[in-house]
């Protein structure tokens, strides 16, 4: 079982609130992943790092921002939740060393913003 | 467009019944595709990796096949439980960047009926 924990898993704010998921793990991979998913849809990449002080923006476009101080945390911000921004988002972490490059998740956060 | 799609979009079987899932994909150049169950509300976990001289790998009922010449590749299901509910995704990595980026099909919902 994979060692990657995310919180909330589940979480209902309004409109204009600041939150942070965390996403913590304890592999000791280089390789950090947020993604969005939503119902029917393919995993979109929003956010990745290669390791400590390294971030970098994804495929889909998104409001939101993270950070990587030390190797088993990335936790993602939104700064004003909106609507538009209700969704399934998972994190994920993979082992730079390996060339398969295996993606390991965690359980998810689901966000609804009212 | 998507460059992995997968069908059929949903299946349901009753227990004990085998079944295929399909998923096509255009990603060049291929390095990796992987299959992965993703349980409702849980992150998706991995089946099975599989490289381009591999033609079948198997993980207890779960075995797939690989045609990278046709570009397709099948997730065969033997012995269906009621715990196999669940979407399955199809995911190629191309060899175009160190990160190894990843195409994710929109998945197969599986219904297993008692």
């Amino acid at each position: 079982e994979a060692d990657i924990y995310q919180t909330p898993r589940y979480l209902v704010i309004g409109t204009g609130k600041k939150i942070t998921l965390e996403c913590s793990q304890t592999m000791g991979h280089d390789k950090m992943y947020w993604y969005q998913q939503d119902p029917g849809m393919e995993l979109h990449l929003i956010h990745y790092s290669y390791g400590v002080n390294s971030t970098e923006k994804g495929d889909l476009s998104s409001e939101s921002t993270v950070s990587r101080i030390r190797t088993e945390h990335f936790p993602l911000t939104l700064e004003s939740a909106r609507p538009s921004h209700t969704s399934q988002y998972l994190c994920a972490s993979s082992d730079q060393g390996k060339n398969t490059g295996e993606l390991f998740f965690g359980e998810g956060s689901r966000l609804t913003v009212l | 467009k998507n460059q992995v799609e997968q069908s059929p979009q949903s299946l349901i079987i009753l227990e004990g019944k085998n079944c295929t899932l399909q998923c096509n994909y255009t990603v060049s150049p291929f390095s990796n595709l992987r299959w992965y169950k993703q349980d409702t509300g849980r992150g998706p976990v991995s089946l099975t990796i599989m490289t381009f001289s591999e033609n079948t790998k198997s993980n207890g009922r779960y075995t797939a096949t690989l045609d990278a010449d046709t570009k397709q590749s099948s997730l065969h299901i033997t012995a269906s439980q009621l715990s196999d509910s669940a979407s399955y995704i199809c995911v190629v990595s191309d060899r175009g960047s160190t990160l190894g980026r990843l195409y994710f099909g929109r998945g197969t919902q599986l219904t297993v009926w008692p």
